[in-house]
């Protein structure tokens, strides 16, 4: 089956840097690739998606990125602030958003 | 408003005692799921739902029970809760593929202690 990594497991930056994180899948038939946003103690929220027929896509300070070939995604937040400070998940779909499989998760603290 | 809900919050339970989680979504959502999230090894799936009367194990069903008698209803069962079952769990739902939204709405979650 389909299996999701996930790095940095923990991230620190200083706040108007930028942030990657990267994600790593191992089925080339996986088609869409969301992150998810998880504030401490709340429910995972979808930040940004992105399928298998785009390269890149991008809202406000945030993209993603995805390179099929090599079979890996990333995230880019730019000018980070404090509230982005959260555990980011990254996920892969074989079935367009259901079955998903979920990256370990990405500790981001931005220091002010 | 649109959402998925979860009851209860929170849970304390004892080894060995039965215990349902109810998880339901207003959004006629066909597709239903229940993750586990551990510290460090992110969301797991449990078990999911594509439709009404249709269910399937996800990675790590062991322990677990689901049932879909209505589209909106999807609860979780433990039959015999052990601490391993100690975990944060969220339920979540969405549209079946093919539709152009596919996000999956999370529940608030239900932290469960099972001692």
């Amino acid at each position: 089956g389909e299996n999701v990594e996930q790095h940095p497991s923990t991230l620190s930056v200083q706040e108007g840097d930028s942030a990657v994180i990267k994600c790593t899948y191992s089925d080339s038939a996986s088609n869409y690739f969301p992150w998810y946003k998880q504030e401490l103690g709340k429910r995972p929220q979808l930040i940004i998606d992105i399928r298998s027929n785009v390269g890149e896509k991008k809202d406000q300070r945030i993209a993603v990125t995805l390179n099929k070939t090599a079979k890996h995604f990333s995230l880019h937040i730019t000018e980070t602030q404090p509230e982005d400070s959260a555990v980011y998940f990254c996920a892969a779909s074989i079935e367009y958003g259901n079955k998903l499989v979920f990256g370990a998760g990405t500790i981001l603290r931005v220091k002010s | 408003e649109a959402q998925v809900t979860q009851n209860p919050r929170y849970l304390i339970t004892v080894t060995g005692k039965k215990l349902t989680v109810t998880c339901s979504q207003n959004m006629n959502h066909e597709y239903m799921s229940w993750y586990r999230q551990d510290p460090g090894l992110g969301l797991r799936q449990i078990y999911y739902s594509m439709n009404v009367e249709v269910t399937d194990k996800g990675d790590v069903p062991e322990g677990y029970k689901v049932s879909r008698k209505e589209k909106r209803n999807f609860p979780l069962i433990l039959e015999s809760p052990s601490p391993n079952q100690t975990s944060l769990y969220f339920c979540a739902s969405s549209f079946t593929s093919g539709k152009i939204d596919n996000e999956q709405f999370f529940g608030p979650g239900t932290r469960l202690t099972v001692l």
